[in-house]
């Protein structure tokens, strides 16, 4: 069955950088697809963070792109989050998701879901 | 604030046909498909339509999905109680270039 679990902490302080990780069970992360992480807030709603592609293109919302860095391990079938300098603004549930999109540029047909994690940026 | 625009709320009555929109632009909507997801509480979104009007498998046929111009809709035939949760859309924009989402509508069953 294929599945997605975020793990990660569940408290940074402000200025540090979050670490995020997906796991991709029941489906091999390099045999196409997109995959992405989105966050939710009450005061943002949704918002796309990136999407990458393994082998190929890395997709980041240019509001966050000079924080974030996503990447992919093959060998874990895993894909992670790292943002940086992060503030009470990044206080969300964040979540992993397949794109479906793919082959064709990522437009946001998130059909696989992680369960989400919650994230709070405090000291 | 968001550059897809829905309305924050709708109801209906459990058989009703009920239809949720989501407004975009020349660079989203109007060149790019949309998909649609349902919220229930204290869970992720569930894909619901994709490409403007696929249903992915398993979600029920009463669900469906248009597009015309820079506009989209989700109408839901015989509304039923579980249908109760929030509803977005999404699509990429050429713009932004990103993928964006509306605020959510948050449906309710009288």
């Amino acid at each position: 069955q294929e599945q997605l679990q975020e793990s990660g902490p569940g408290l940074v302080k402000p200025s540090e950088t979050l670490s995020l990780n997906c796991n991709v069970s029941g489906y091999p992360i390099s045999s196409g697809y997109y995959w992405g992480w989105i966050r939710q807030s009450p005061a943002k709603g949704l918002e796309w963070i990136g999407s990458l592609q393994y082998g190929g293109k890395t997709y980041y919302n240019p509001s966050l792109q000079s924080r974030i860095t996503i990447s992919v391990d093959k060998s874990r079938n895993q894909f992670s989050l790292k943002m940086t300098s992060v503030a009470a603004a990044d206080t969300a549930i964040y979540y992993c998701a397949r794109d479906s999109s793919w082959p064709h540029i990522p437009q946001g047909a998130f059909d696989l879901w992680g369960q989400g994690t919650m994230v709070t940026v405090s000291s | 604030h968001s550059v897809l625009t829905q309305p924050p709320s709708a109801s209906g009555t459990p058989g009703q046909r009920i239809t949720l929109s989501c407004a975009g632009s020349s660079s989203s909507i109007g060149v790019n498909g949309v998909n649609w997801y349902q919220q229930l509480p204290g869970t992720a979104p569930k894909l619901l339509i994709t490409n403007n009007n696929r249903r992915p498998s398993g979600v029920p046929d009463r669900f469906s999905g248009s597009k015309s111009g820079l506009s989209a809709s989700l109408t839901i035939g015989g509304l039923q109680s579980e249908d109760e949760a929030e509803y977005f859309c999404a699509t990429w924009d050429d713009s932004l270039n990103g993928v964006i989402f509306g605020g959510g509508t948050k449906l309710t069953v009288l």
